[in-house]
């Protein structure tokens, strides 16, 4: 199975401030890479697939990058709403789904 | 607008069964394949099962960490899907999320707690 390595698992931020999120994947998954974002009380929400197509609905202060076995996750500009978990997953070796072990944003 | 809403979770003794049913609204649901994933408490999300539509004769796809223990099936009439799990272990202790979609899951319902324990 591929496994996917999220780093940092936490990271503390300010509203304002921009951050970056990895994920590694154990071999090349092309651009199959799926980003999402968990938050207490809410369903889980898809905010990119196939590495940087922003699914509709999400902020465009939200980006993803890479492609192979090195991934992004970029929220610019952060608002109080995006404090969360975020989740990266691969779809390459469906349905063998795997997903990250989750990055918790919080607040600084 | 799509409704996912899990039912059936509860606490069942190790070596139970239990099965947890997914109701849906808003889309077609013949036209989409469906998944289980799980996620234990403090632990990251795990993908369970799949089921595909009519189109690709419902075939199913399970974890091997699950292979033999969990079925899958959906009713189209209904707009739902099914996880019947047995032989349940307390590492099968978990919210239980039915989403939609092949590859990446598009829409998540807010998950069902199954706790197993004596």
């Amino acid at each position: 199975d591929v496994q996917m390595t999220q780093s940092p698992s936490y990271l503390a931020a300010s509203p304002g401030e921009s951050v970056s999120i990895s994920c590694k994947a154990s071999k090349s998954i092309s651009n199959n890479l799926a980003w999402y974002q968990e938050k207490p009380g809410k369903a889980n929400k898809l905010l990119i697939h196939s590495g940087s197509t922003l699914q509709s609905g999400t902020p465009s202060r939200f980006s993803g990058s890479g492609s192979g076995t090195d991934f992004t996750l970029t929220i610019r500009s952060l608002e109080s709403e995006d404090f969360a978990v975020y989740y990266c997953q691969q779809y390459n070796e469906y349905p063998k789904y795997t997903f990250g072990a989750g990055t918790k944003l919080e607040l600084k | 607008e799509v409704q996912i809403l899990e039912t059936g979770g509860g606490l069942v003794k190790p070596g139970g069964s239990l099965r947890l049913s997914c109701a849906t609204s808003g889309f077609n649901f013949n036209d989409y394949f469906m998944n289980w994933v799980r996620q234990a408490p403090g632990k990251g999300l795990e993908w369970v099962a799949q089921i595909r539509n009519k189109n690709y004769n419902y075939a199913t796809y399970y974890a091997e960490s699950l292979e033999g223990r969990v079925t899958i099936s959906r009713d189209d009439s209904k707009s739902s899907v099914y996880l019947q799990v047995s032989s349940l272990r307390a590492e099968d202790t978990a919210i239980y999320y039915c989403t939609r979609r092949a590859y990446y899951f598009d829409y998540w319902g807010q998950g069902v707690m199954v706790t197993v324990s004596s």
